[in-house]
């Protein structure tokens, strides 16, 4: 069964420095998303990406943040300067064309752990 | 913007008894209700979802239920066994038009069975 992957599973980088988190979407998903989720507490939605834009961002996705899809199979979470409050695992996701339905269903990669020191 | 609550945050229960976890939705115009189940360090997997058009959904020992008027939905599970074991979320969010839409998420109940 095909899975969403992510890489690299941790990172480890300094406050101010630039990161890109890395994923690679289920094959014939049209719809990415970025989520967080600080240690023990729940997922927070960052931003969805359609049709080669932004769809759909949170307040917590602000000018630090970009993402791309630099290619017809990756999709990146690009960090400008990396703050201590960005310290969490970072989520890819992604959906299928679902015409007609409320709603996507969203299959989650394993997560990239990032820790800003 | 849309909150979703959820409760409780801890829920211990016999192996082979029933689980209910709950949450309540702010916005009424969210139509797609999903539920994840996290086992620790591992990515959050769709377990089943319900759309508003329909009340109830059921999946073997998972069953989803809805409640448009009092804007809360409830997730079941029966015959619990160890492997039930696990943090469940559940999310809501709403289709706008032809976009791709972020799920909120609800804090997360962690289900402990008890052998």
């Amino acid at each position: 069964e095909p899975e969403v992957t992510q890489t690299p599973s941790h990172q480890v980088t300094q406050m101010g420095q630039e990161v890109i988190l890395r994923c690679v979407p289920i094959s014939n998903h049209l719809y990415f998303y970025w989520y967080r989720q600080i240690l023990g507490q729940k997922v927070e939605f960052l931003v969805s990406f359609y049709n080669n834009e932004i769809s759909e961002k949170s307040e917590i996705f602000d000018d630090q943040f970009s993402v791309e899809r630099p290619d017809g199979s990756n999709f990146t979470l690009k960090i400008r300067s990396t703050k201590l409050e960005d310290s969490a695992m970072y989520f890819c996701a992604s959906s299928p064309y679902s015409p007609g339905l409320a709603g996507h269903e969203q299959y989650f990669g394993p997560g990239t752990r990032l820790t800003v020191t | 913007g849309e909150n979703v609550e959820q409760h409780p945050s801890t829920l211990s229960v016999q192996e082979g008894d029933s689980a209910v976890i709950k949450c309540t939705y702010s916005d009424s115009a969210s139509n797609y209700f999903p539920w994840y189940k996290q086992e620790l360090g591992k990515r959050p997997q769709l377990i089943i979802d319900i759309r508003s058009n329909v009340g109830e959904k059921k999946d073997q020992r998972i069953a989803v239920t809805l409640n448009k008027t009092a804007k809360h939905f409830s997730l079941h599970i029966t015959e619990t066994q160890p492997e039930d074991s696990a943090v469940y979320f559940c999310a809501a969010s709403i289709r706008s038009g032809g976009g791709a839409d972020g799920l909120t998420f609800g804090k997360g109940t962690h289900l402990i069975i008890q052998p």
